[in-house]
């Protein structure tokens, strides 16, 4: 079943904006986690956040998390034409770090 | 350290055929998963394996599909009598051992399988 909604599905900015991306989650999670795929490649992690952090950065990368509202952000300051990928959360089953369920991805152009 | 490395990268089969895919994890990782990526869409957990182990398999379709992660070579995951539907990114990740919690997964570039 799907745990992970983003939205929007789609985001089309100029370089140099600033891109949120939401994911909402139906269960209790222990971290929820952000991963960029590049077209026909493979997914990298961004970043992890932990069911008792709020907020997270990394570089140009903000992540929020709301436990009481089963959701988090994403925010790409500064946005660039490389940060072009679909940009896709993942939340733990059940408390069960070794599988994780996705949502079904926020694609982001960046125009330059 | 090499990276999750995936083979082939792209594989084209014909209806009835088998898909033999190949993952080699991580250097120091027990751990391998294996995702699937329909088009336009998010990926779906298949099954988790430790080295001889299968240790949850739920993803996995009940028929046609296989998984092993023998003592000694890569993971594979066998798709027997491919059908189109088939057709889709299969993505393998790895990790260390050790405790779950917090734990990021390393996903190699997928194999892409076009079934004509």
């Amino acid at each position: 079943s799907q745990q992970g909604e983003e939205d929007p599905q789609a985001l089309s900015i100029q370089e140099g904006e600033n891109a949120t991306m939401n994911c909402s989650y139906k269960t209790s999670i222990n971290n929820l986690q952000w991963y960029r795929q590049n077209s026909g490649r493979g997914l990298v992690h961004l970043i992890l956040i932990r069911s008792n952090e709020r907020e997270k950065h990394s570089g140009r990368l903000r992540v929020t998390l709301d436990t009481s509202k089963k959701s988090s952000s994403l925010l790409i300051t500064a946005s660039r034409a490389a940060d072009t990928a679909s940009y896709f959360c993942a939340t733990d089953d059940a408390g069960n770090n070794r599988k994780l369920i996705w949502g079904l991805g926020t694609s982001l152009a960046v125009n330059p | 350290n090499a990276g999750v490395m995936q083979n082939p990268r792209h594989l084209v089969r014909r209806r009835g055929q088998e898909a033999r895919l190949r993952c080699s994890p991580m250097k120091g990782h027990s751990h391998v998963y294996w995702y699937r990526q329909l088009p336009e869409e998010g990926l779906k957990f298949m099954v988790y394996l430790q080295k001889e182990n299968i240790i949850d398999e739920s993803g996995m379709p009940k028929e046609r599909f296989s998984a092993e992660f023998p003592k000694e070579g890569p993971s594979i995951l066998r798709i027997q009598q491919v059908v189109r539907g088939d057709s889709a990114a299969y993505f393998c990740a790895s990790s260390p051992p050790g405790p779950t919690s917090g734990n990021t997964i390393y996903f190699g570039e997928g194999s892409w399988l076009t079934v004509v």
